[in-house]
């Protein structure tokens, strides 16, 4: 199956700062998402984005896919922002393979 | 949110017990799925279902079945708990376009102690 990895594990940044977070997966896909699961443990869906550039406020994200990986921005971080944000992607069907996160703190 | 509620939020039961978690949606998703979260893991998919009385094993099923007669709800059963499946089991579903599968969204998750 495809294999995602995320990097780095741990960021740990100061308020106002940003960050970036990779995912590299090992084959082709037609779906990838991008999840943020607060503190309280729920998982909130930030992007669906097999392929190109998406903002929506603070946050954007690219894929490309012809060299397997996704990045997602985070601008101006907040300590609301803190979690972890998981990459899923999906090679068909309706299976998603996610990621083992990156854990965020950002502190005040 | 997608209108998805899971039931129980937590539970504690003994080995060998049968347990039984509910998913119900109320916007009537074809996709619904359940996942396991273990620290180290991420999240892993555990069965799916495509429609009613339609499902699939995901690539940690063993041990776990699921049902799904009513479009709303979606069914996972652990026939005889281990210790091994304490863990947190999220519910989810996928909102499609155009008859691909989209974004997905979850439930508030299950907190399952198995002594």
């Amino acid at each position: 199956g495809i294999q995602v990895e995320q990097s780095p594990p741990d960021l740990i940044l100061q308020e106002g700062a940003n960050s970036t977070l990779r995912c590299n997966f090992s084959d082709s896909v037609n779906n990838l998402q991008w999840f943020h699961q607060n503190p309280w443990g729920q998982l909130i869906n930030l992007f669906y984005i097999p392929s190109g550039t998406k903002q929506n406020g603070r946050l954007s994200a690219t894929t490309v896919a012809t060299e397997r990986y996704s990045l997602l921005y985070i601008s101006s971080s907040q300590t609301t922002d803190s979690g972890v944000y998981f990459c899923a992607v999906g090679g068909g069907g309706s299976r998603l393979t996610f990621g083992e996160g990156t854990q965020l703190t950002v502190n005040p | 949110d997608a209108g998805i509620t899971q039931s129980p939020r937590h539970k504690v039961t003994e080995t060998g017990t049968p347990v039984t978690l509910r998913c119900h949606q109320t916007e009537n998703h074809r996709y619904m799925y359940w996942y396991r979260q273990d620290p180290g893991h991420g999240l892993r998919l555990i069965h799916y279902s495509y429609g009613v009385k339609d499902t699939d094993k995901g690539e940690v099923s063993d041990g776990y079945s699921v049902s799904r007669s009513k479009t709303e709800d979606f069914l996972l059963t652990l026939e005889s708990a281990t210790s091994s499946q304490t863990s947190v089991y999220f519910c989810a579903i996928s909102e499609t376009l155009a008859g691909l599968q989209e974004t997905q969204y979850f439930g508030p998750g299950t907190r399952l102690l198995v002594l």
